[in-house]
C-alpha cells in the first residue's frame, strides 16, 4: 500500500520561507494534499495538487510536485508565528476512498 | 454554510466498554470518512460512508463499525474498547461534485481516552 514520509521537525525565523518536504511511494497517487493541524484541533485543508500539475500557488503557499521522484513540497513565504503547527502531507489514488497521511512535520516559527 | 461538527469533544471509557461517536457532515456533502489519529501520528483511515452504505474500509477490526443516516450524518461505534483505542477520532466530509469529492473537510475530532 501507499506509504507517505515526512521529516518530523522544522524551525524557521519569522519572515523567512519554510519548506516542508514529503515523499510517497504509490506512483498511481493522483491527488496530493497539505493539511495543517493546530494544537487540540482538527485538520485544516490548505491546498492540494493533481498529479498532472508540477506547481500550484495560492497566496503565500506554493506546492511543488516531482512525480518522477514522488516528492512533494510545501513552501510558505513570509512565515508568521501563526503558521506554527503540524503540517500533514496526504496522498490519494484516483480510485481509493481514503487519504494516506504522513506522520506530520512540526513547524516552529521563532520570533 | 456550516462546517463538519463532531460530538462529544472528549470521552473517557474503561476497557471493554462500547462507545458511539457522532459526526454531522458539511452542508451539501454526502460522503463521510472516519480516521483515527494516535498521539504523535498521522490520521489512519477507518472507513467511509456514501449515501448510507460503507464505501471502503481500512485495516481496522470488525469491532469498529459505523452508520450513515439519510441526512448524511454518521456514527462510529467501537465495541470491546482496548487501551490502544485511545486516540483522536476525526470525521471528514466530502461532496457530490467531482471537485468537492477531491476535498475532504475535517471536523474538530473527539478525543477518546480508554482507561
Amino acid at each position: 500500500g501507499e506509504d507517505v514520509e515526512q521529516s518530523l521537525f522544522l524551525s524557521v525565523r519569522e519572515g523567512d520561507s519554510s519548506v516542508i518536504n514529503c515523499t510517497y511511494t504509490d506512483s498511481s497517487s493522483t491527488y496530493l494534499y497539505w493539511y495543517k493541524q493546530e494544537p487540540g484541533a482538527g485538520l485544516q485543508l490548505l491546498t492540494y495538487i493533481f498529479s498532472n500539475m508540477d506547481m500550484k500557488q495560492d497566496q503565500r503557499l506554493t506546492v511543488l510536485l516531482n512525480k518522477k521522484d514522488k516528492h512533494l513540497s510545501l513552501r510558505i513565504a513570509d512565515t508568521q508565528t501563526g503558521d506554527s503547527a503540524i503540517y500533514f502531507c496526504a496522498a490519494r489514488s484516483g480510485s481509493a476512498r481514503q487519504l494516506t497521511f504522513g506522520s506530520g512535520t512540526q513547524l516552529t516559527v521563532l520570533p | 454554510e456550516t462546517g463538519v461538527t463532531q460530538s462529544p469533544t472528549h470521552l473517557i471509557k474503561t476497557r471493554g466498554q462500547q462507545v458511539t461517536l457522532r459526526c454531522s457532515s458539511q452542508s451539501g456533502h454526502n460522503t463521510v470518512s472516519w480516521y483515527q489519529q494516535a498521539l504523535g501520528q498521522g490520521p489512519q483511515f477507518i472507513f467511509q460512508y456514501y449515501r448510507e452504505e460503507e464505501n471502503g474500509r481500512g485495516n481496522f477490526p470488525p469491532r469498529f463499525s459505523g452508520l450513515q443516516f439519510p441526512n448524511y450524518s454518521s456514527e462510529l461505534n467501537v465495541n470491546a474498547l482496548e487501551l490502544d483505542d485511545s486516540a483522536l477520532y476525526l470525521c471528514a466530509s466530502s461532496g457530490g461534485t467531482n471537485r468537492e469529492n477531491n476535498e475532504q473537510f475535517f471536523g474538530p475530532g473527539t478525543r477518546l481516552t480508554v482507561l
